[in-house]
């Protein structure tokens, strides 16, 4: 079935670092690739998305480009701030239209950004 | 997000107990997901519900947990004779109905249940 693996966390940086939070899948078609931050004591947000192959989804400085010949999607960003301090979730959907449909997700990675 | 209103925030249930979480969408969406995270854990898919069908109820465990999402009114999940590996946040989300295409699920804030 349908699967999706995150690297471990924590991941602690400093300020301005540069992350990458690597983030793998097992789908059988074409799924939808999204990562979902959540705050401390907040719901999800959507951060960023890629439909098809190729895409590269991006917001608030983030990157992710869905890359099937490896099946990943790992989240990039050039200079963490402390606010970006979070739980990043990877998640694929079934629907490759874009409809989010049922989501499948990875077990979320820590990130911790010290000043 | 646009406003997907779990309530409540925080719930305490005994040991045999029933819980009664509430979702209202986003308003126009017509499709109410339902999600738990256990602690330390990812999202994991429980139901998937349409006005008044349940579409996808894999994730759901068989037995004492119930969900439905009436014609007028919010979605409801119940959990009867709650035990204490209910302990978990549960989330909802909403979306659009099928044909929008491009459009993502809103998550609401959760609904942390505690079984003491």
């Amino acid at each position: 079935g349908n699967s999706v693996t995150q690297m471990e966390g924590p991941v602690t940086l400093s300020e301005e670092a540069f992350l990458t939070i690597n983030c793998t899948y097992t789908a059988t078609g074409y799924p939808s690739l999204f990562w979902y931050v959540q705050y401390p004591g907040e719901g999800l947000q959507l951060l960023l998305k890629a439909t098809k192959a190729d895409d590269k989804g991006s917001n608030k400085g983030f990157e992710a480009t869905y890359r099937k010949e490896t099946t990943s999607f790992h989240l990039e960003k050039g200079s963490v701030q402390v606010s970006d301090s979070a739980v990043y979730f990877c998640a694929l959907s079934d629907k490759g239209s874009g409809n989010t449909g049922k989501l499948i997700f990875g077990q979320g990675t820590t990130l911790q950004v010290k000043p | 997000n646009a406003g997907v209103m779990q309530n409540p925030r925080h719930l305490v249930r005994r040991r045999g107990q029933e819980a009664r979480l509430r979702c209202s969408p986003v308003k126009g969406h017509s499709h109410v997901y339902w999600y738990r995270q256990l602690p330390e854990e990812g999202l994991k898919f429980m139901v998937y519900l349409q006005k008044e069908n349940i579409i996808d109820e894999s994730g759901m465990p068989k037995e004492r947990f119930s969900a439905e999402f009436p014609k007028e009114g919010p979605s409801i999940l119940r959990i009867q004779q709650v035990v204490r590996g209910d302990s978990a946040a549960y989330f909802c989300a909403s979306s659009p109905p099928a044909g929008q295409r491009n459009t993502e699920a809103f998550f609401g804030q959760g609904t942390r249940l505690t079984v003491v």
